[in-house]
């Protein structure tokens, strides 16, 4: 099984360019899941969808769009990139909304933004 | 904001001894996860204890729980050094994780 898979792995942008995370699951997954690593920082949640068809704001959406596409994918969009975005992003999925349920990662993409 | 905060912030051990890691947190919580990340990877699920557990064990792992004080501890006994890698306390409340900044453990031969 393949899990969480993130395209791309890599990515270097100017600042103001656009680009699309993806994100699929092949768990049958309800839940997924953006989070963004940034040193000292932990992990912090971006987008989250409940369900194919619902997505919500997380702790630091501003600067970010989601598009939950169908159950196994979903997508997060910059629309015009800052310095500030420069991350790794992660993707997750669970079972269920309810954190009952143990996350399972991607590998992430590291995003520089110049 | 960061719920759960670990402490040490880094820890070096030989191979053969036992590590822990701690981890406080906040406010109530539904359970507490613990996650490892090794260097340049995405999180991988460790364990979950509940609000109603006290300890849990898995294989060479060891979590503890106390809600009183707000506070978890990981234990991994006989560390490898394959145990080298960062590890996050994650906290479960409602409909999200909110995870702490981690720990790093490197563990020497």
């Amino acid at each position: 099984n393949a899990g969480v898979t993130q395209t791309p792995k890599f990515q270097v942008l100017k600042t103001g360019q656009s680009m699309t995370l993806q994100c699929a699951q092949d768990m049958n997954h309800n839940s997924m899941y953006w989070y963004r690593q940034d040193p000292g920082m932990g992990l912090r949640l971006i987008y989250y969808s409940a369900s194919e068809g619902t997505t919500d704001k997380g702790e630091v959406p501003n600067g970010y769009n989601v598009s939950r596409l169908n159950k196994r994918e979903f997508s997060l969009r910059l629309e015009s990139a800052a310095p500030s975005q420069t991350s790794v992003y992660f993707c997750a999925s669970s079972e269920a909304l309810w954190t009952d349920y143990g996350y399972t990662f991607g590998s992430g993409t590291r995003l520089t933004v110049v | 904001s960061q719920q759960g905060e670990e402490d040490p912030q880094a820890l070096s051990i030989q191979e053969g001894e036992n590590a822990t890691m701690n981890c406080s947190y906040k406010t109530s919580i539904n359970n507490l996860q613990w996650y490892r990340q090794n260097s340049g990877r995405g999180l991988v699920h460790l364990i979950l204890i509940r609000s109603n557990e006290r300890e849990k064990h898995s294989g060479r792992l060891r979590v503890t729980l106390d809600t009183s004080k707000k506070s978890s501890s990981l234990l991994i006994t006989a560390s490898r050094a394959a145990d080298t890698a960062s590890y996050f306390c994650a906290t479960g409340g409602g409909n999200k994780l909110t995870f702490g900044t981690g720990t790093q453990l490197k563990v020497e031969l």
